[in-house]
């Protein structure tokens, strides 16, 4: 089974919506992290924000902000006011326990983000 | 003032060529990982090292040996080079394995092997 799905390969906004993109995640870790990284077309993965299992309340960082559900096991990222550097692929990706003891991140297959003038 | 840097940036070779890529971290963190990103930008850890000892070995060829000087330190080395091994190399850092606090991995920039 997929640790981390993304369903959307590919999604376009227009600049200055906001927009959602999905993930959902499988685990059995009762502690467990969750990110979101931006990798532009230059090629660099860039960390933009970060939801712990415990966290009440939902992790925010600028325009981006993470509405984390937990009961249904989604962390989605939602993007405010989408700018054109916006343009990218999305990596939604979970840390949690390996064997051994020692915490492992997984990551998605990507959601490709157009923001279309 | 990088914070997790590798060199180098394009590597093109040869099938059946040995090269290493290096990686270098100023973060103080305590692990370091290899991630390969296929064509299909598709992102799998390969090894993790925290304090110079191997901590996740994932499936990977025995082609591929990775090498931990020091803590700020990690390099991949690759014998007999193959077609398939063409990807994305990344490195990235965290602070110390088994906390349960906040763990963000940060990466490098990437280095983009193509075998020929």
């Amino acid at each position: 089974a997929q640790k981390i799905t993304q369903t959307q390969p590919g999604m376009f906004v227009q600049e200055k919506e906001a927009v959602t993109l999905d993930c959902t995640y499988d685990t059995s870790d009762p502690s467990y992290g969750l990110f979101w990284y931006k990798q532009p077309s230059s090629g660099e993965m860039i960390f933009l924000i970060y939801q712990g299992s415990y966290d009440q309340q939902n992790a925010t960082e600028g325009r981006y902000s993470l509405n984390f559900q937990k009961a249904r096991k989604s962390a989605n990222l939602v993007i405010s006011a989408s700018q054109l550097g916006d343009s990218a692929m999305y990596f939604c990706a979970m840390r949690e326990s390996s064997s051994g003891g020692y915490q492992k991140v997984t990551f998605g297959t990507g959601t490709k983000l157009q923001v279309i003038p | 003032d990088t914070a997790v840097s590798q060199t180098p940036k394009y590597l093109v070779t040869q099938m059946g060529n040995d090269k290493s890529i290096k990686c270098e971290q100023n973060l103080g963190h305590d692990t370091m990982y290899w991630y390969k990103q296929d064509s299909k930008k598709f992102l799998k850890i390969m090894f993790s090292y925290n304090n110079k000892e191997l901590i996740i070995n994932e499936t990977v060829p025995n082609r591929f040996s990775p090498k931990s000087p020091d803590k700020a330190h990690l390099n991949l080395h690759i014998n007999s080079l193959e077609l398939g091994d063409s990807a994305v190399y990344f490195c990235a850092s965290s602070q110390v394995p088994g906390d349960r606090e906040a763990e963000t991995q940060y990466f490098g920039p990437g280095t983009r092997l193509l075998v020929l």
